[in-house]
């Protein structure tokens, strides 16, 4: 079955420094994976995915993500952090079982980017 | 693009009553999925349909809980009766087909049952 797992549910960051939220995933196909954001009270915004091809992956608001094979991750960076990057991240992955075309999606973590 | 739109934002209703949630996708996708959102579940996908058809709906909870798609531009999720339990905040998403294609959220309706 896919799933992907955020381990950390509050990330803390100071502004200017480099961020990190984690995921780890597993699938029986091809890993299809993706970052979105959520703001309060607002829907999923989506950041960027990986798909096929460069194992760095750029998206949205400065936002990169690494995928890494061996370790099965796809962690999502940022190399300055902003306060106005606080807000709420999910990694998801496709579903290559029975609703080919949903996305499974972490419990999500919440990044806080103190001035 | 207007993106996908869902209304209403915020219903607050009584437990037993009957709650309707609207969806526009975005115009070209032709998947649409609901999920439900909450502190203790996290994103739940209820429902999802692929050209106006449902595919999986084992996320739906129970028989209270209904969905339509009548064309590619509308949808509905309809619970009756409603029970406090139902309180969520209840997301449509729209795609094209296609394993890379992303999902474009709506804003939301946040359901209130008392």
């Amino acid at each position: 079955a896919q799933s992907v797992a955020q381990p950390e549910d509050q990330v803390n960051v100071a502004e200017g420094n480099p961020l990190t939220v984690k995921c780890t995933y597993s699938v029986s196909g091809n890993p299809y994976l993706f970052w979105y954001v959520q703001y309060p009270n607002r829907g999923l915004q989506f950041l960027l995915k990986y798909i096929t091809g460069d194992n760095l992956v750029k998206g949205s608001y400065g936002f990169e993500a690494e995928f890494n094979k061996s370790q099965t991750s796809f962690h999502l960076k940022k190399p300055s952090a902003l306060v106005s990057d606080s807000a709420l991240y999910f990694c998801a992955v496709r579903d290559w079982g029975g609703s080919q075309g949903n996305l499974i999606f972490g419990k999500g973590t919440k990044l806080s980017v103190k001035p | 693009d207007a993106g996908v739109i869902q209304s209403p934002r915020h219903e607050v209703t009584e437990m037993g009553q009957e709650v309707t949630l609207r969806c526009k996708p975005i115009s070209g996708h032709n998947s649409l999925f609901w999920y439900r959102q909450t502190m203790m579940r996290g994103l739940e996908l209820l429902i999802y349909f692929n050209n106006n058809v449902p595919i999986d709906d084992s996320g739906m909870p129970e028989d209270r809980f209904s969905a339509k798609m009548p064309n590619a531009s509308f949808s509905t999720l309809k619970i009756q009766p409603s029970e406090p339990r139902d309180s969520a905040v209840y997301f449509c998403a729209s795609s094209r087909t296609g394993g890379g294609g992303e999902l474009f959220f709506g804003e939301g309706s946040r359901l209130t049952v008392l």
